[in-house]
């Protein structure tokens, strides 16, 4: 069974920096891109941010760029998102997401979520 | 990266049959047949129900159904049951590296 269990969320002031965590089992994790989608409270889904299986092919929102960086170790499972220069604008629930399968390339649909982990950026 | 549009809300009996829509803004929906649709209900984390435009993953209903036009995909759901009532979310491809979702439909179910 595929689990994504998120860590790491909680209240952060503004200009601070947080680093949210995503621990992966139940799937050949080196096999999947990973991506990080956020939900600010009552509004929709906004896709964050996308890592490829060998950490190199990274994207970013734009609303994210230069500010947050993704990374993975394939080692440990997991996959991590570093957070700088936050504003109340980022407060959200912060999904960790696992990708499409490779063998029917390309990765493009978001086939398992974990439960999310919240970020609030407050005063 | 704008936001793709679905209609903010949509009703229906059950029973009945809904459709939201979900229109692209030029090089994602358009451009491949791999738009996405996610389930949410109050509280949980999303669920696909409907990739690449059509398809059902194991273990989703049969009435739930998708189907794309030029730049605007579609969701149906026939035979609406009350557990249907969520939040329903398109999502598209655009490159490698980045992924698009639409601003979400609130279905309310009679």
């Amino acid at each position: 069974e595929v689990q994504l269990v998120e860590s790491g969320g909680g209240l952060v002031q503004p200009g601070g920096s947080l680093r949210v965590s995503c621990a992966a089992s139940g799937f050949i994790f080196n096999d999947y891109a990973m991506h990080w989608v956020r939900q600010a409270p009552g509004r929709g889904l906004e896709w964050v941010s996308t890592i490829h299986w060998n950490g190199v092919i990274i994207g970013y929102a734009d609303s994210v760029k230069g500010r947050f960086t993704i990374s993975r170790d394939n080692a440990k499972n997991s996959v991590y998102l570093q957070m700088n220069s936050l504003t109340t604008e980022d407060t959200a629930f912060y999904y960790c997401v696992k990708d499409s399968p490779y063998s029917s390339y390309p990765p493009r649909y978001f086939a398992a979520w974990g439960q999310g982990t919240l970020v609030a950026v407050s005063s | 990266q704008s936001a793709l549009t679905q209609p903010a809300s949509v009703s229906g009996s059950p029973g009945q049959s809904i459709t939201i829509s979900c229109t692209g803004t030029g090089g994602d929906v358009s451009t491949y047949d791999y738009v996405s649709w996610y389930q949410q209900h109050p509280g949980k984390a999303p669920k696909l129900i409907i990739y690449d435009v059509s398809n059902r993953p194991s273990g989703v209903p049969y009435r739930f159904s998708g189907s794309k036009s030029g730049n605007t995909a579609s969701l149906t759901i026939s035979g609406l049951q009350a557990e249907d009532e969520a939040d329903y979310y398109c999502s598209s491809y655009v490159t490698a590296t980045t992924r698009v979702f639409g601003g979400g439909t609130k279905l309310t179910v009679l």
